[in-house]
């Protein structure tokens, strides 16, 4: 069964630009969580989609937003990005919220 | 305030000593994740449980609900275990939202 994915799995943006990252899930698995890692703050919840709705979200402004589609694939949004943005962002996938399989994380750089 | 703290932040062992990462919270939780973070960023999962004990090859992992105290043993440990062990918690309400701990760098030497 192939791993979760995300693409692409670097990229970088200057200040004020907008992104949109890609994360595929395990054939199945119908819930899809992004995550953010920084040296500074670790690694923190953005949000969380099961069956193409937001189900639970995290602390962060509302430049940062996401979707899922009925293929249960998900996108993540980070509109007018700031130097502080750069970041691993990490997706996971999970049947119905139970043990989390974590893709390899798109690393972003904000100049 | 952390509500998940890990200790010790950092671990040098020798190949083959017996290792223990401990990991406790301050909030009801439904679950608790052991996660494994190599260089370069991928996190793999090692458990996931919610009461007990379970094993898998040379880790074995424990929680206590009562105490909101988790551990991570890796027995007989090898360079290759060289990674940073991540604790996570599902607060109890939140379902799929995870709280991390800031975790803790091992390294295993020859």
């Amino acid at each position: 069964k192939a791993g979760v994915t995300q693409t692409p799995r670097y990229l970088i943006k200057t200040r004020g630009q907008q992104v949109t990252l890609s994360c595929s899930p395990i054939s199945g698995h119908r819930s899809v969580s992004w995550y953010q890692q920084t040296p500074g703050q670790g690694l923190q919840f953005l949000f969380e989609y099961f069956s193409e709705t937001q189900r639970n979200k995290g602390n962060f402004p509302g430049r940062f937003s996401g979707r899922q589609f009925s293929n249960s694939r998900s996108e993540m949004n980070v509109s007018t990005l700031e130097l502080g943005d750069s970041a691993l962002y990490l997706c996971a996938s999970s049947f119905n919220s139970n043990e989390q399989f974590f893709g390899p994380g798109t690393r972003l750089t904000v100049l | 305030k952390n509500e998940v703290e890990q200790s010790p932040q950092n671990l040098t062992a020798q190949e083959g000593e017996f290792i223990t990462i401990n990991c406790s919270y301050s909030v009801g939780i439904s679950a608790l994740h052991w996660l494994q973070q190599h260089p370069g960023g991928g996190i793999v999962s090692l458990f996931m449980l919610s009461s007990g004990k379970k094993k898998h090859g040379r880790l074995i992992a424990t929680i206590n609900i009562q105490e909101k105290h988790s551990s991570l043993h890796i027995t007989a440990s090898h360079p290759r275990d060289s990674a940073v062990y991540i604790c996570a918690v599902y607060p109890s309400g939140t379902a799929s939202k995870l709280t991390f701990g800031t975790g803790t760098r091992l390294q295993v030497t020859l």
